[in-house]
């Protein structure tokens, strides 16, 4: 089974910041050309919706403050100019195995 | 734009079955380009993959949960399933349902990102 570690647990920041939330795969999900790593955003009360896919493609409608990078092992969301509505839970998921696997998830806090 | 919404009983008491369908509107469960997958959130916990089914019957299923699992797919009514048996308290969850979209390299493709998610369930396992 593949663990993904997600820090830090809880980020406190002010809207406006940047914000850079990490996850470690416990081995590498990715294969030549394709990082198999997607992240969720969950409010609470409602289901997760699904923010980036591929490490850095951008799920639909989903706003360009929104952006992931990584590889191998070692990925991040970055969200670049924090609004309001963003501080909520976030959870990374691996698909670099049929054991699909999720992080343990990022409470984005108000400062 | 796709839909997916669980249904099925709130309730269930231990050591006995666990029952869900999903009604997918929309768009065909029939389609090659996805899987259908289950996930569940114990309260105020994380997620947790259950396992996914194609529309052929092919599926997936979480190692820990395999012995008391059963997913299920029924076309006619664009509709999957999930079974679990034997449950307790540690079954107690929010349970999604998602489409789990395949992603492909040159030689094979395979189930990737889970989207769109149904709203969720909550099932309660008690006496």
């Amino acid at each position: 089974e593949i663990v993904l570690t997600q820090s830090p647990g809880t980020l406190s920041l002010s809207p406006g910041e940047r914000a850079t939330l990490s996850c470690r795969a416990s081995q590498s999900v990715s294969t030549i050309g394709s990082n198999h790593l997607a992240w969720y955003q969950q409010k609470p009360g409602q289901a997760p919706r699904l923010l980036i896919f591929g490490a850095s493609n951008r799920a639909t409608d989903i706003p360009d403050r929104f952006s992931g990078s990584g590889s191998g092992t070692d990925f991040t969301l970055t969200i670049s100019r924090l609004e309001p509505e963003d501080f909520v839970m976030y959870y990374c998921q691996q698909y670099g195995s049929s054991l699909y696997t999720f992080g343990q998830g990022t409470k984005l806090e108000i400062k | 734009q796709m839909q997916l919404q669980e249904s099925g009983p709130g309730l269930a008491k231990p050591s006995e079955t666990l029952s869900l369908a999903c009604t997918v509107s929309g768009g065909s469960i029939r389609s090659t380009s996805y899987y259908w997958g289950w996930i569940r959130q114990p309260p105020g916990k994380g997620l947790e993959w259950i396992g996914s089914i194609f529309y052929s019957g092919n599926t997936y299923y979480s190692p820990s949960l395999k012995s008391r699992l059963t997913i299920s797919v029924d076309t006619s009514k664009n509709q999957f399933s999930l079974t679990l048996s034997s449950v307790t308290a540690a079954d107690t969850a929010v349970y999604y349902c998602a489409r789990h979209m395949l992603h492909c390299s040159t030689t094979s493709c395979s189930p990737g990102w889970f989207d769109p998610w149904g709203q969720g369930t909550l099932v309660t396992v008690s006496s």
